[in-house]
């Protein structure tokens, strides 16, 4: 069965402090895995859109990092600011025709001053 | 370029009712998708549209229909809507079908009562 799964279900940081949100996926074959962000009563934003063959993609303080062999990837902020708190969303691309999409429930974090 | 616009942005209907969603992409953007998000369910798939053609479909009970004109513009109807039906509705577009990036627009917040 083709799902993703994110960890932790919820985060809460200081303000500065870096941290780590992980997803497992069993999508198979696979196509692409996005992260998006999305704030509270808005529209999902793309972060980063990984292939099989990136390891890493960076868009500013945020790195996601793909390991396709293990079926993981993990999205990275560095110095946390406020606006951070939010939403973000797993989503791998596969399936036969490389037209399924598959979310994660996502990681709410919420930075604290 | 304006971004994606979604209308209403709100809507109270009662169970029973039909209603329609409205969704204009960014200009010169052929693909548009629609998606459920819910607390419990986080976000699903609806279908996705590319040049008047619905391509992809979820896994969504006939109630919920769509179709894009040809100005690319889509519109999502749920008929003998159901308290389960309350959700934000959120609309992407982008380029070309099954397209890496999407971008999405505001989201309808439906609440049936």
């Amino acid at each position: 069965k083709n799902q993703v799964e994110q960890s932790p279900q919820s985060l809460i940081i200081l303000e500065g402090k870096n941290c780590t949100l992980q997803c497992n996926y069993t999508v198979s074959p696979f196509s692409n895995l996005r992260w998006y962000k999305q704030d509270t009563g808005r529209g999902p934003v793309s972060l980063t859109i990984m292939t099989f063959s990136e390891n890493t993609k960076s868009n500013g303080r945020y790195t996601a990092t793909l390991d396709a062999d293990t079926k993981q990837s993990s999205l990275h902020i560095t110095a946390s600011q406020l606006s951070d708190s939010a939403s973000y969303i797993c989503v791998v691309s596969g399936g036969e025709y490389g037209n399924k999409l598959v979310f994660g429930a996502g990681t709410i974090l919420r930075v604290k001053s | 370029k304006a971004g994606v616009t979604q209308t209403p942005r709100y809507l109270i209907k009662t169970r029973g009712q039909q209603v329609t969603l409205s969704c204009s992409p960014i200009s010169g953007h052929r693909s548009v998708s629609w998606y459920q998000q819910t607390p419990g369910q986080g976000l699903q798939f609806l279908f996705e549209y590319f040049s008047e053609t619905q391509r992809n479909k979820g896994n969504f009970p006939g109630r919920f229909s769509g179709r894009q004109f040809s100005n690319s513009r889509s519109e999502m109807n749920v008929s003998t809507l159901e308290l389960g039906d309350s959700a934000l509705y959120l609309c992407a577009s982008s380029l070309a079908a099954f397209s890496y990036e999407q971008y999405f627009g505001p989201g309808t917040r439906l609440t049936v009562t």
